[in-house]
């Protein structure tokens, strides 16, 4: 699977838009980008994933650029609930793996979102 | 709805002792992934099972074991437990025939080995 690269850390006024930004270069044309969430000591949080076009659920946006090479997620109006470890992940799509099942996630560094009062 | 469940929530136990944890996943979904995240790291990926059969595994110690029952729970056996073991253990499943084959976690089950 692509690596991804992620800010260390980034701050969010609240109320504002926070927009995240990853970086997957290696990208192949058959891999997904995931965005999950940690709140601390939580179990991580699906947020919303893409393949190429854009993509709006409950509770984000997720921008991919035409080439893939990078995304960006946001929220569109941050709370401090959404204070987290913000993962962004790229994976093989069903189908294209080396066999049933080969479809874990790897988590990287991530970002850590501080939403600021 | 239904969420995955893992039991026990907080687990204490000696070195070189033997723990046990499950995980019951959601409703339907066929298969499981087990992941370790030790104090200040990410999560690590450890085992996975499709229809009860092991189907990738990552950095998971020769002391550790997991299966995938008939109902499709599994559970995570650590044996000879060291102090490097006390993390947080999520347990996770998804639906293979999905598309993006969404993973979804528990709440985990945090292991403090004395």
């Amino acid at each position: 699977d692509a690596k991804t690269t992620q800010p260390p850390s980034m701050d969010c006024a609240e109320g504002r838009a926070a927009n995240l930004p990853c970086n997957h270069s290696t990208i192949s044309g058959n891999e997904y980008v995931y965005w999950y969430r940690q709140i601390h000591s939580q179990g991580p949080q699906y947020i919303i994933h893409g393949l190429k076009n854009n993509e709006t659920n409950e509770m984000a946006s997720l921008i991919i650029t035409e080439d893939r090479k990078s995304s960006t997620l946001i929220l569109p109006h941050a709370t401090l609930r959404d204070t987290a470890v913000y993962y962004c992940i790229v994976r093989v799509a069903l189908g294209f793996g080396s066999g049933a099942g080969s479809y874990q996630l790897t988590f990287g560094k991530g970002t850590k979102l501080s939403v600021i009062p | 709805a239904a969420g995955v469940i893992q039991s026990p929530r907080h687990l204490i136990k000696e070195k070189r002792e033997t723990a046990t944890l499950k995980c019951y996943p959601i409703p339907r979904h066929d298969t499981v992934y087990w992941y370790q995240q030790g104090p200040g790291q990410d999560p690590q990926f450890l085992i996975s099972f499709y229809e009860k059969m092991q189907s990738d595994k990552g950095s998971i110690p020769d002391r550790f074991s997991a299966q995938q029952f008939s109902d499709y729970h599994s559970e995570l056996n650590m044996s000879s437990l060291e102090l490097g073991d006390s993390a947080l253990y999520f347990c996770a499943s998804s639906l293979q025939g999905s598309g993006a084959n969404v993973l979804t976690f528990g709440a985990g089950s945090r292991l403090t080995v004395l």
